[in-house]
């Protein structure tokens, strides 16, 4: 089955830099990459998605890339914002699977102001 | 849109007795509806799928007969916690997704189970 890694476990940042996490899959039959950020106490948000047929696909600050031939994808956050602190995880999919996701380990991210 | 409500979203029991949490999708039908448990400092495990109308498919490890799932109607699912330990202290999250090609899962916002 699909396994997903994702680096680093934890990412601390001053306020204003970027960050930037990122995540290798394993099943080439997997076509969507979501990304989610879970705040304490609280449900994960899908905060940025990508299907295989694009490289790359940006939201205000937030910005997510694909490579499939080498089967990573990362998210970019810029100028980050204290409000940005959170976990982060990525999670891929195979299409017509129910929409069966399978998770990273997530990422820690702290930005200090 | 896209809103996923859970209740209760915190729940205290005693060992022995059985919780029932609800998903309910607020503006959409949920064709798919998914459970999931989180540890502390872990990331989301997959307990079960559910399609409405039909019986949950439960990942490898997880007791069907103790974690009960339903999914009667296209916008509610239930996951009952049977005969409860510490052990099954846990936060427990449920999305929905509408099916078909498209993969998005929305998710509710969990619910913290504490068993005493």
């Amino acid at each position: 089955g699909e396994n997903v890694e994702q680096h680093p476990s934890t990412l601390s940042v001053q306020e204003g830099d970027s960050a930037v996490i990122k995540c290798t899959y394993s099943d080439s039959a997997s076509n969507y990459f979501p990304w989610y950020k879970q705040e304490l106490g609280k449900g994960p948000q899908l905060i940025i998605d990508i299907r295989s047929n694009v490289g790359e696909k940006k939201d205000q600050r937030i910005a997510v890339t694909l490579n499939k031939t080498a089967k990573h994808f990362s998210l970019h956050i810029t100028e980050t914002q204290p409000e940005d602190s959170a976990v982060y995880f990525c999670a891929a999919s195979i299409e017509y699977s129910w929409g069966k996701l399978q998770f990273g380990a997530g990422t820690q991210v702290v930005v200090t102001p | 849109g896209a809103v996923v409500s859970q209740h209760p979203s915190w729940v205290i029991c005693k060992s022995g007795t059985s919780v029932k949490i609800e998903c309910r999708s607020l503006d959409f039908q949920a064709t798919t509806m998914f459970w999931y448990r989180q540890f502390p400092k872990q990331s989301l495990m997959l307990m079960a799928t559910s399609n409405e109308g039909s019986k949950a498919t439960y990942e490898q490890g997880v007791e069907k007969d103790k974690f009960l799932i339903n999914h009667a109607s296209l916008t509610l699912s239930t996951l009952t916690v049977t005969s409860a330990h510490p052990e099954d202290s846990s936060f427990y999250i449920c999305s929905a997704s509408e099916g078909g090609s498209y993969n998005e899962q929305f998710f509710g916002p969990g619910t913290r189970l504490t068993v005493l």
